[in-house]
């Protein structure tokens, strides 16, 4: 069965310092990996998939097969950067729901 | 707004009542997905319907839950005999996927909150 990790339920850390949310998974076959973001009194919505390779809003993510992580990281935060993260698998090649994590809330002080 | 819309965004009901929840997709999206959010996890899959065709149903989602997309366009999803352990939130995704590819982003609306007394 697949299954999302995420051992940080809250991480606070000071506005400008690095940030890295924490993401482990468990699946056989070849997963895709998400990041979703719920920003206070907001939907869900999609922050960065691994397969798209990109960069949002300073956030990036690789996906580390070896280590079956998935970790987010951005160099330098931001105040507006505090919400709820939360990473998601998907077995992908097909239709199927996502798996979630239980999520990190990530709180950048000033 | 020409997000997802969910409705009602707050129930309230007795222990044993029906409830039904409304969610009124993206317009063109063909995948809809019904997913149970409870405090201090993260949302868990119930079920998806490709169109009007419901192709996945989670193991959490018991007998007295049945969902319905008959037009392709909106879903309901009632719980029958509620619980207590059914209070939470239930959260309606929808997204646009061609034929025969896999999983793309979801759109999320906003959720309705089910308090089961």
């Amino acid at each position: 069965a697949q299954r999302v990790t995420q051992p940080e339920k809250l991480l606070s850390v000071f506005k400008g310092a690095p940030v890295e949310l924490k993401c482990n998974y468990s699946y056989s076959g070849s997963p895709e990996l998400f990041w979703y973001v719920q920003y206070s009194r907001q939907r869900l919505q999609l922050l960065l998939r691994h397969i798209s390779r990109e960069s949002i809003k300073g956030f990036t993510a690789d996906l580390n097969k070896g280590e079956t992580s998935f970790h987010l990281k951005k160099p330098f935060a931001q105040e507006e950067d505090s919400a709820m993260y939360y990473c998601a698998l998907s077995s992908g090649g097909g239709a199927d729901g996502l798996t979630f994590g239980k999520g990190t809330h990530l709180i950048i002080q000033p | 707004d020409t997000g997802v819309s969910q409705n009602p965004r707050h129930k309230i009901t007795k222990r044993g009542q029906n409830v039904t929840f409304r969610c009124d997709p993206i317009s063109e999206h063909n995948r809809l997905y019904w997913y149970r959010q409870t405090l201090g996890q993260g949302p868990e899959f119930l079920t998806y319907f490709q169109n009007e065709a419901q192709l996945e149903k989670s193991r959490l989602l018991s007998d007295r839950f049945s969902a319905e997309r008959p037009k392709g366009s909106f879903s309901t999803l009632e719980i029958q005999r509620t619980e207590q352990g059914d209070s939470a939130m239930y959260l309606c995704a929808s997204s646009l996927v061609p034929a025969g590819l896999a999983n793309e982003k979801l759109f999320f609306g906003s959720g309705t909150q089910l308090s089961v007394l």
